[in-house]
This record gives C-alpha cells, structure tokens and sequence, in this order.
C-alpha cells in the first residue's frame, strides 16, 4: 500500500497568476481533503471530495477549486493568486468519509507567492 | 472565531517523564477529537482519537482524556521518549469526516 504523495514539493509563483496542486490518494480511498496551513498555524479545511463530487467547502472564495479523478488523483487549482496563498498546502486521504475516520496526509507543497 | 486552541506553542520535558499536550475547544457539536503528529518536511500523521461519548482512550504510551463540561482534551504521552518531539495538532470532526478543526499546534521537545 503506497502513501499519499502530493507534488510538486515546492513552487514560487507571483501574484495573479494560476497554479495547479497535485495529489495522489492511497489506493481504495474514496475521500480527499485539501487543507492550507499558513506558518505557525494548523491545517485550515479547504475542501473535500468524494467519489469525484465536491462533499464540503470551507470558507476559502470560488478561485480555489478542486478535482477529484478515478485514478484516485486529484487536484487543487488556485487562480489569481494573491501575496496570502502563501502557504503548505496539504491533501489527506480517507477510505470512506466516516465520521471520525483516520486521514492519511501528505507531505504538502510548499506554494510561496511573490 | 478558532474554534480549537492549544494555547500552549511548546512544551518541553525530560526523556522519561510524562507529557501533557492541551487542547480546548467552543464546538460543542464536535463528535470526535483527534490527535496528530507532525515532524518537519511530512504532513500529519494519526496518532490517536476519541468519540465524544468516551471520556478517555489508551494506545500504549499515548492516552486522551476528554472533559465535555469543560470542552477540554489532553494528550498524555508517558513515558516521553526523544523521538517524540515533533508538532502536535489537535483536530475535532464533526459529523462530517474529513473537515477537521485543527488547532495551532503544540511543538514538543524531548530532551534525553
């Protein structure tokens, strides 16, 4: 069983501009959350995805917007990117969505905005 | 509004001795606590939780206590070992999995 891996590890964009995030769920794993931690702050929830449809947002605006693939991928698209996006931005895995069901994490990528 | 606080951002403590990481929250809709570990350069990692119906739940060294009336959960870590010093986030869930409440995060350190 692989672990959840997000790429790229690292990323500088300036303002305005649009990025794409990268994340690769555990096999089987139906759910995926995407998180943003600030420096010296926890996880914030962005959003949640399961079996493809968006299942939950958080309070961040419509320019942060995800997909959810099959393959069990997924990604987080951020456009017009401003100097407060910078951040780790995290995904996290889980079977099915359970109340109280373990998340399995990524190593995040760092998304620095000049 | 932060609906969880750890208002302590670091503890340390001796190689051997116990560690208590602290964890209140406002939400009284919170179903479950969670506690996770966090070293730098990987994401989070599930250490231990607690349904809001048990006031504590044990796995090895690492047990939660969880007060409602108080809207308080602590994490005891016992013995303490070195290699448990890392970030320590406490999370709440609500009926909904998957859009954890973290807190800010409690580093812990160590020392042998």
């Amino acid at each position: 069983e692989t672990g959840v891996t997000q790429s790229p590890t690292h990323l500088i964009k300036t303002r305005g501009q649009q990025v794409t995030l990268r994340c690769s769920s555990q096999s089987g794993h139906n759910t995926v959350s995407w998180y943003q931690q600030a420096l010296g702050q926890g996880p914030q929830f962005i959003f949640q995805y399961y079996r493809e449809e968006e299942n939950g947002r958080g309070n961040f605006p419509p320019r942060f917007s995800g997909l959810q693939f099959p393959n069990y991928s997924s990604e987080l698209n951020v456009n017009a990117l401003e100097l407060d996006d910078s951040a780790l931005y995290l995904c996290a895995s889980s079977l099915s969505g359970t109340p109280g069901e373990t998340q399995y994490f990524g190593p995040g990528t760092r998304l620095l905005v000049l | 509004d932060q609906q969880v606080k750890q208002n302590s951002p670091s503890l340390s403590v001796q190689e051997g001795r116990i560690s208590i990481l602290n964890c209140d929250y406002t939400n009284s809709m919170f179903d479950y606590f969670l506690w996770y570990k966090k070293y730098p350069a990987e994401g989070p990692t599930f250490l231990i939780s607690i349904s809001s119906i048990k006031d504590k739940n044990e796995d090895g060294r690492f047990t939660v206590f969880l007060n409602k009336s108080a809207k308080h959960l602590s994490l005891h870590i016992v013995p303490s070992q070195p290699g448990d010093s890392a970030v320590y986030f406490c999370a709440s869930d609500t009926a909904n999995a998957g859009k954890s409440t973290f807190g800010d995060g409690t580093t812990l350190t160590v020392k042998p």
